[in-house]
C-alpha cells in the first residue's frame, strides 16, 4: 500500500506570506504527527492528531502555526506571516495509535526568502 | 521532559565491518518505546529498529541490533556487515505521549 505522502515537496515563499503544507497519511492510520527539522538537527515535534482532534499541540512554536485534520485523514499545516526562521523541512508521520510505530513521509522543504 | 543525546556527530566504517552508534536518554517514565530511524539524502525517515522498554531482550532486525541498558538509559545501535547503502543520518528517538523526541543524529559514512 501507499506510504505517507506530502505535498508540495518543495515550497519557496517570501517573508510575510501564508503557506499550506499537506499530508496524506497511510490509509486507516488514526494518529498523525507533524515535525519540523532544521538543517543539521533531528526532527522537532509540533502537533499530534488522534482522529480529527489535536490531542497535543504543545510543540507549535507560536500562533502563526496552525494545523487541521477535518475528516480524520488528510492534514494541513498552515503558517501565517512566514518568517525566514520558518525555513526547514516539515515532516508528517502517521500510525495506528499513539503507542504504535510512526511512518514518515518524505517531507516538504520550506524556504522563506 | 525527556531528552535524547547522540554524542557522535559523525561515524565512519569500512564496508563489511561493524559499527556501533551511541544514544542515551533521560526520562522518569518506566514504560516507553525507543527507536532508531535512518534518514538518507532523500530525507525519508525509515524505521530501522524498535525496542519496548518492558522487554529485557534486545531487539534485532537482520544486520541491525540494539544494546538496551534500561538502568543506564542507554540504547546503542550495532550495524553488522556494513553496506554502502547503510550510509545515512541515524536518529535515536524516544516515544512519549507528546510524539517522538529525537536526538541530533549521527552521520554514518561507509567506506568501500
Amino acid at each position: 500500500g501507499a506510504g505517507v505522502s506530502q505535498t508540495p515537496s518543495n515550497k519557496v515563499t517570501e517573508k510575510g506570506k501564508y503557506v499550506e503544507l499537506r499530508c496524506d497519511p497511510i490509509s486507516g492510520h488514526t494518529a498523525l504527527y507533524w515535525y519540523r527539522q532544521s538543517l543539521g538537527q533531528g526532527p522537532e515535534f509540533l502537533i499530534y492528531f488522534q482522529g480529527t482532534g489535536a490531542a497535543d499541540d504543545s510543540g507549535l512554536p507560536n500562533d502563526r502555526f496552525f494545523a487541521v485534520r477535518p475528516e480524520g485523514s488528510v492534514s494541513t499545516l498552515k503558517i501565517q506571516r512566514t518568517e525566514r526562521g520558518d525555513s526547514a523541512v516539515y515532516l508528517c508521520a502517521s500510525g495506528m495509535g499513539s503507542q504504535e510505530t510512526q511512518y514518515f513521509g518524505p517531507g516538504t522543504r520550506l524556504l522563506v526568502l | 521532559a525527556q531528552t535524547v543525546t547522540q554524542s557522535q556527530p559523525e561515524m565512519s566504517v569500512q564496508e563489511a565491518e561493524t559499527v556501533t552508534l551511541s544514544c542515551t536518554y533521560d526520562t522518569s517514565e518506566s514504560d516507553y518505546y525507543l527507536f532508531w530511524y535512518k534518514q538518507p539524502p532523500s530525507r525519508q525517515m525509515i524505521l530501522v529498529i524498535r525496542q519496548e522498554a518492558y522487554k529485557q531482550q534486545n531487539a534485532t532486525e537482520n544486520r541491525f541490533s540494539v544494546n538496551f541498558q534500561k538502568a543506564a538509559k542507554s540504547f546503542s545501535l550495532k550495524i553488522s556487515d556494513s553496506q554502502l547503502g547503510d550510509a545515512a543520518m541515524y536518529f535515536c528517538a524516544y516515544r512519549s505521549t507528546h510524539g517522538m523526541r529525537f536526538g541530533a543524529g549521527t552521520r554514518l559514512t561507509v567506506k568501500p
